[in-house]
């Protein structure tokens, strides 16, 4: 089955505790990317990759790193999470934008 | 900056009525537009995918229109069931941003038996 996994699905950690979410597609797309989703401000992109090793900023990178060392692979780290990063984070792939699958998201809450 | 903007927020209505949604865009020099739904805590499932060259996609119950001259889209539901009820999100894609999409706001539906 097509599909974007992301994992965990749901995380509580402490402020300042570096964390990664994996996220990982079968469908040899070269777009990827990492959204997050709060009330009253919708979906905004982190970080997209069109394709390995070519990674850029999206509308709110702050506090995010992402890699693309792998092309089914693209992972979220939060070098040191703050409260402020609590939110619902969606990854998605895309074979070159011609549509998008979603992955089933990660709820993070930072304390 | 492209900015997307779904109208109403919310909406109930009665099991079996015809209903519409509405997207409207600000830039129209878009690549595509997407139709999602997204039930509560859950990823959001692609529904539809209209190109800018096209006017209109379908699937079952559902219509997409795109009219990119006038910055707008409009999701048709028809015989609307009440589990139809979700979150249903629209998003564009720009000629000139790579992998960029920017969402609407969404339309919170509500059908009820």
């Amino acid at each position: 089955e097509a599909q974007v996994t992301q994992n965990p699905r749901y995380l509580i950690t402490v402020t300042g505790k570096k964390l990664t979410v994996t996220c990982s597609q079968n469908m040899n797309h070269e777009y990827m990317s990492w959204y997050r989703q709060d009330p009253g401000l919708g979906l905004r992109q982190i970080y997209y990759s069109m394709n390995v090793e070519v990674t850029d900023k999206g509308d709110v990178p702050e506090g995010y790193k992402v890699s693309r060392k792998e092309k089914r692979n693209f992972p979220l780290i939060l070098e040191s999470p703050s409260p402020n990063q609590t939110s619902l984070y969606f990854c998605a792939s895309s074979f070159k934008g011609y549509g998008y699958t979603f992955g089933s998201g990660t709820r993070l809450t930072v304390v | 900056k492209q900015e997307v903007t779904q109208i109403p927020a919310a909406l109930s209505v009665p099991e079996g009525e015809n209903l519409v949604l509405n997207c409207s865009f600000t830039d129209s020099a878009i690549y595509n537009l997407q139709w999602f739904r997204q039930d509560p805590g859950k990823g959001l499932t692609s529904l539809l995918l209209i190109q800018s060259s096209q006017r209109e996609q379908t699937s079952g119950r559902l219509n997409a229109s795109l009219d990119k001259s006038s910055g707008r889209s409009t999701l048709y539901i028809a015989a609307s069931q009440p589990g139809d009820s979700a979150t249903y999100l629209c998003a564009v894609r720009r000629n000139n941003a790579g992998n960029m999409l920017t969402f609407g706001g969404g339309t919170r539906l509500m059908v009820k038996p």
